[in-house]
């Protein structure tokens, strides 16, 4: 099973709104990932837990605000988002070991009006 | 000198013909090797991983490592229509325990019935 789950598929929220991403994996990975993806461009990595720590915070703003409550749940809180936040959101985990291979979510894919 | 390269395509090849992708990386200490199979509006798909020079061959792909000449490849063999997506080639410099890969921009494939 290379399940990566993630919730909701679709988002569309208003700039003053709060919401939240939710990522799911029973792999026993202990590397998640928040990738931000828009039209006709490749992946962009926002954010890294590594045994459920922040390991790396792309310069990210801080409207993106990410959670590791346990080794399988991963969220992103959103708040005061621009239209421009507009994009598919992806989720990806892997074991957390060198030389192993990353399984990405169906993605979330947020509107912002 | 962008980090990983690739032809953004289109590649177009018949029916039934070998497709061949090509992805270059500038970091020569550069571990691990991802090509990733996106349809249009998908998320990322893992199609190959590989981390040893050589050839390393899962059904129909192929991947190629050369790490003295910092390329990979994927060659799809008897190409299919359901085998028009875009192909993205992520590289993990990182040593840890942990991806931090950058992605290529990605080469769309088109199988030409």
């Amino acid at each position: 099973d290379t399940e990566v789950t993630q919730t909701p598929k679709h988002l569309v929220m208003g700039m003053t709104n709060k919401k939240s991403l939710k990522c799911e994996q029973h792999m026993g990975h202990r590397a998640m990932y928040w990738y931000k993806q828009k039209a006709k461009k490749p992946p962009e990595l926002m954010f890294v837990y590594s045994y459920e720590k922040l390991s790396i915070n792309e310069s990210v703003p801080s409207r993106f605000s990410p959670e590791c409550p346990n080794s399988s749940l991963l969220n992103l809180h959103l708040h005061a988002l621009q239209p421009e936040d507009s994009a598919l959101y992806l989720c990806a985990s892997s074991q957390g070991r060198l030389n192993t291979e990353a399984f990405f979510g169906q993605g979330t894919r947020l509107t912002v009006v | 000198q962008k980090e990983v390269e690739q032809n953004s395509g289109p590649l177009s090849v018949p029916e039934g013909a070998i497709a061949s992708l090509n992805c270059t990386y500038s970091d020569r200490g550069s571990q691990s090797f991802f090509w990733y199979r996106q349809y249009s509006g998908k998320s990322p798909e893992l199609i190959m991983f590989i981390y040893s020079n050589g050839d390393k061959e899962d059904g129909r792909f192929t991947a190629q490592l050369n790490k003295a000449s910092q390329y990979v490849s994927l060659l799809i063999r008897d190409s299919q229509p359901s085998d028009s997506a875009t192909y993205l080639c992520a590289v993990n410099p990182s040593s840890g325990g942990y991806q931090k890969v950058t992605f290529g921009i990605g080469t769309k494939l088109q199988v030409i019935p």
